[in-house]
């Protein structure tokens, strides 16, 4: 079946530093969705990517897809304790759009 | 307002029980769908269904078991045959194949 990995699992920053994360899958990926689970929360949307090389941006987040459309990232600017949560991406499966699939996740943590 | 609904928040279980996990949503989307969250770990998708009267099994469909009878409603029942049931609930929709999931806030179950 398809895999979405995401890296790193954790990540522990001071406020005010970088922070980013990488999914990677094993398949090419027609769309790619990132999403934000703040803890014990549910996964909220924060945005989709679907052209090769696509970069979009919401204020201090930026997101890129990836030419071969296989790899996506989220860089965080400047982190703030309001972006504490676990960061999922997520895509459809090549065979089957109606399959969704959620890579691991990457948990942030902001130190104050 | 529209959203999706999931009941009960908490559920406590004796172990050999079925129970059955609420999701209804008036967000009027076509696609519902079903996925666990073990803590620390990612979703992984248990059933889907993109119409009515028609599901799919996901990755980790073997105990659960789903109806769609009707658009708004997409309930799961978590049978005796699931091995390790305790977990984190979480039901989703989206408008379309490529649209944004929708989350519900997640039921949790706990089997004593």
């Amino acid at each position: 079946g398809q895999q979405v990995m995401q890296i790193p699992q954790y990540q522990h920053v001071q406020e005010g530093e970088d922070f980013t994360t990488y999914c990677n899958s094993s398949t090419t990926l027609s769309n790619i969705q990132w999403y934000k689970q703040r803890p014990g929360g549910h996964p909220v949307f924060l945005i989709q990517l679907v052209k090769s090389g696509e970069v979009k941006k919401q204020k201090r987040l930026t997101f890129q897809f990836g030419e071969a459309k296989k790899n996506s990232s989220l860089h965080i600017t400047a982190t703030q304790t309001t972006d504490v949560g676990t960061y999922f991406c997520a895509g459809p499966e090549s065979q089957n759009f109606n399959k969704f699939y959620f890579g691991s996740g990457t948990k942030l943590n902001v130190k104050p | 307002d529209g959203g999706i609904t999931q009941s009960p928040k908490y559920l406590f279980r004796k172990e050999g029980q079925n129970v059955t996990l609420s999701c209804e949503q008036n967000l009027n989307h076509d696609a519902m769908y079903w996925y666990r969250q073990d803590p620390g770990q990612g979703l992984r998708l248990i059933y889907y269904s993109q119409i009515v009267n028609d599901f799919q099994k996901g990755d980790i469909a073997e105990g659960y078991s789903v109806s769609r009878e009707k658009k708004e409603s997409f309930p799961l029942t978590v049978t005796s045959a699931q091995k390790n049931p305790t977990a984190f609930y979480l039901c989703a929709s989206s408008a379309g194949s490529t649209g944004e999931l929708f989350f519900g806030e997640g039921s949790r179950l706990t089997v004593l």
